[in-house]
């Protein structure tokens, strides 16, 4: 049982440039997440899907689009990346359909993405 | 404008003492309160939430208090072993929404 996975750990961009990142849950969890962290910052939601089938917008998610693939899998694609979207990137899970604050959110290990 | 504020960047305590963390937010609406522990290059991890309905929680070694008054919310660590030192998020949500995180707060346990 891995809980949730990421891939990949560390990616280096240049500016324009586009990437994917992936991430898939094994805990058959409704809910999924997208987040950022940069320094001196908190987590900041960019965009989450309540469901299969549904995405939203989060806090930030001016520069992202996201895939809700299947109820497994969560992508995150950046079109043309800029040295702004630097940081560290979180997947999360929580078991409901739709956001329910109570539901406990399981985070992957993270992203950390370099843009230059 | 910055709804969960956690004032404080780091914290230092001796090992076997009380840690104390702080968290205020600014939105009457909030109704749960979680704090998160996050180790370097690792996802962070639930550890312990409270619902705006009562003021104290406990969780062995760990107690939330929420005073709804004054908008905070403090964690307690008792004792507080090396294992511990790692960054804690606040967090908090209206009912059925998303939830906005601090800034969190480096703990540090001192040998």
């Amino acid at each position: 049982n891995a809980g949730v996975t990421q891939t990949p750990k560390f990616q280096v961009l240049k500016t324009g440039q586009s990437m994917t990142l992936q991430c898939a849950q094994d805990m058959n969890h409704n809910s999924m997440y997208w987040y950022r962290q940069d320094p001196g910052m908190g987590l900041r939601l960019i965009y989450y899907s309540a469901s299969e089938g549904t995405t939203d917008k989060g806090e930030v998610p001016n520069g992202y689009n996201v895939s809700r693939l299947n109820k497994r899998e969560f992508s995150l694609r950046l079109e043309s990346a800029a040295p702004s979207q630097t940081s560290v990137y979180f997947c999360a899970s929580s078991e409901g359909a739709g956001v329910r604050s109570t539901d406990t959110q399981y985070f992957g290990p993270g992203t950390r993405l370099t843009v230059l | 404008d910055q709804q969960v504020k956690q004032n404080s960047p780091s914290l230092s305590v001796q090992e076997g003492r009380i840690s104390i963390l702080n968290c205020d937010y600014t939105n009457s609406m909030f109704d749960y309160f979680l704090w998160y522990k996050k180790y370097p290059a690792e996802g962070p991890t639930f550890l312990i939430s409270i619902s705006s309905i009562k003021d104290k929680n406990e969780d062995g070694r760990f107690t939330v208090f929420l005073n709804k008054s004054a908008k905070h919310l403090s964690l307690h660590i008792v004792p507080s072993q090396p294992g511990d030192s790692a960054v804690y998020f606040c967090a908090a949500s209206p009912r059925d929404d998303k939830i906005i995180f601090g800034k969190g707060t480096r703990l540090h346990i001192l040998p």
